[in-house]
């Protein structure tokens, strides 16, 4: 069964910093693009980074270019996503959630998100 | 960036009634659809992926179709369990988007 366990949401400040951690199991980490997804209290969904399976190639929404940056330890089965400079309204819970696979050298399903974790709240307040 | 417009916003419907959800893109986006529900709460669930393959162990009265810009998602004989919030999300170029959702309510 495959299980995504987001972490380390919490009551930042603003201009404060943060890193989430999304741990992987039940399948095979390596093959799999990963993604952060979040949503704001009360209104939709906003896809903001990914990573490919090899954590080489990443992409990002404006809104938090230059300020998150997405990783991936494969030895650790766990994704991240550092969060920095940090304003009101990157308050939201953040998911994490599978992309595409990879397999000798072909993609698939690249795109979309089957499996979501539970979310983690991050909250910026002074 | 590629926007994704929903309609309606809510929809008010009862047991047993055929719904039909309704997402345009702003560009065409050829197949590279896919519509998620989700309830308060809880983290969505994938329902159709590529305008209208049926994701595994998603109920058959779930149906998306739709081409280019327009697309749709059905629900024939709505049930208690379907009364929630659905998103369209394309992942046709960067950065993928979602629409603004719509909600169905019990009339």
């Amino acid at each position: 069964e495959v299980r995504l366990v987001e972490s380390g949401g919490g009551l930042v400040q603003p201009g404060g910093s943060l890193r989430l951690s999304c741990a992987a199991s039940g399948f095979t980490f390596s093959n799999y693009e990963m993604n952060w997804v979040r949503q704001a209290p009360g209104k939709g969904l906003e896809w903001i980074s990914n990573v490919s399976s090899s954590g080489l190639t990443t992409h990002y929404a404006e809104s938090v270019k230059g300020r998150f940056t997405i990783t991936r330890d494969t030895d650790k089965n766990s994704l991240y996503l550092q969060l920095s400079s940090l304003r009101a309204e990157d308050t939201a819970v953040y998911y994490c959630a599978t992309g595409g696979y990879c397999l000798s050298g072909s993609c698939y399903n690249i795109g979309y998100f089957r499996h979501w974790g539970q979310g983690t709240l991050v909250t910026v307040s002074s | 960036d590629i926007q994704m417009t929903q309609s309606p916003s809510t929809l008010s419907a009862s047991v047993g009634d055929k719904v039909t959800l309704t997402c345009r893109a702003s560009q065409t986006i050829r197949s590279w659809m896919a519509w998620y529900q989700q309830k308060p709460g809880k983290a969505p669930h994938l329902l159709i992926y590529k305008a209208s393959s049926l994701e595994s162990g998603v109920p058959p009265r779930f149906s998306g179709s739709g081409f280019g810009s327009e697309f749709t998602l059905t629900i024939t004989s709505l049930q208690p369990v379907d009364f929630a919030t659905y998103y369209c999300q394309q992942y046709d170029s960067y950065p993928w988007t979602f629409g603004q959702g719509t909600k169905v309510e019990i009339k």
